[in-house]
C-alpha cells in the first residue's frame, strides 16, 4: 500500500502545453510538500501546504500553481511549460513536529 | 544559502569497505536529517539529529554532529552492493521550518 503516491511517472510533452502531476498520501500526515530534483540531483522545493492552506511559496513563476482539495491531495499544475521545466517533480508528506518527509516515487517530466 | 554541501560529490568503495561522506552547513540548524536515493526512485529517510545531539547509530549507519563546526558525517560500515545510492544532507534552520537539501553524494559499492 504506496503512502505516497504520484501520477503520472513520466511525462513528455511540448513547450507551451499545459499539465498537472497529482499526489496523494494515506499516511494521514498534515504537511505536503513539491520539490523540483534538477538534471544535478539537486532538490529544491517549491511548495508546502498544511491543512490545505499554503504556507511555503518559493521563488517560482506563476506559471506553477498547487492546489489541495483536501490534506491528502496535493496537485501541481504547470502551464506554458517551457524547456528549463523539464526535471523530475517529487511530492512528500510529513508531521510538522518530526521533521521526517515521506516521498513519491517523482515524475519525470521532459518538454520537447 | 541554507542548504547543506555534501563531500565528496561521488564516492566508489569494495563491498565490505565503510563510506563516510560529510555535510557542511553554514546556518544554526534545528535538525539534520539523511536520505538515500536510489537511482530512479523517490526519497527515503535514514537518520535523523537533533542540534543538541552528537551521534546516531541505525543498524550499519552513523551519523555524527558537530554545531561548532556546521556539520555532519555519515558511515555506513560494512557496505553491501544494494547501499549504491545517493545519499543526500538535509536541514532544517533555527528561523526556519524548511527543509533543505543539498546535491547529495553518490556512493557505488562495488561486489
Amino acid at each position: 500500500d504506496t503512502a505516497v503516491s504520484q501520477t503520472p511517472k513520466y511525462l513528455v510533452t511540448q513547450m507551451g502545453n499545459d499539465k498537472s502531476i497529482k499526489c496523494e498520501q494515506n499516511l494521514g500526515h498534515d504537511t505536503m510538500y513539491w520539490y523540483k530534483q534538477d538534471s544535478k540531483k539537486f532538490l529544491k522545493i517549491m511548495f508546502s501546504y498544511n491543512n490545505k492552506e499554503l504556507i511555503i511559496n518559493e521563488t517560482v513563476p506563476n506559471r506553477f500553481s498547487p492546489k489541495s482539495p483536501d490534506k491528502a491531495h496535493l496537485n501541481l499544475h504547470i502551464n506554458s511549460l517551457e524547456l528549463g521545466d523539464s526535471a523530475v517533480y517529487f511530492c512528500a508528506s510529513g508531521r510538522a513536529n518530526t521533521g521526517e518527509l515521506f516521498f513519491g516515487e517523482g515524475s519525470r517530466l521532459t518538454v520537447l | 544559502s541554507q542548504q547543506g554541501e555534501e563531500d565528496p560529490q561521488a564516492l566508489s568503495i569494495q563491498e565490505g569497505e565503510n563510506a563516510t561522506m560529510n555535510c557542511s552547513y553554514k546556518t544554526s540548524i534545528n535538525n539534520l536529517q539523511w536520505y538515500r536515493q536510489n537511482s530512479g526512485r523517490g526519497l527515503v529517510h535514514l537518520i535523523l539529529i537533533r542540534s543538541n545531539e552528537r551521534e546516531k547509530h541505525s543498524g550499519r549507519l552513523r551519523v555524527t554532529l558537530d554545531t561548532s563546526k556546521k556539520s555532519s558525517s555519515l558511515l555506513i560500515t560494512a557496505s553491501r552492493a544494494a547501499d549504491t545510492a545517493s545519499y543526500f544532507c538535509a536541514l532544517t534552520p533555527s528561523n526556519d521550518y524548511k527543509l533543505s537539501f543539498g546535491a547529495g553524494t553518490t556512493v557505488t559499492v562495488r561486489a
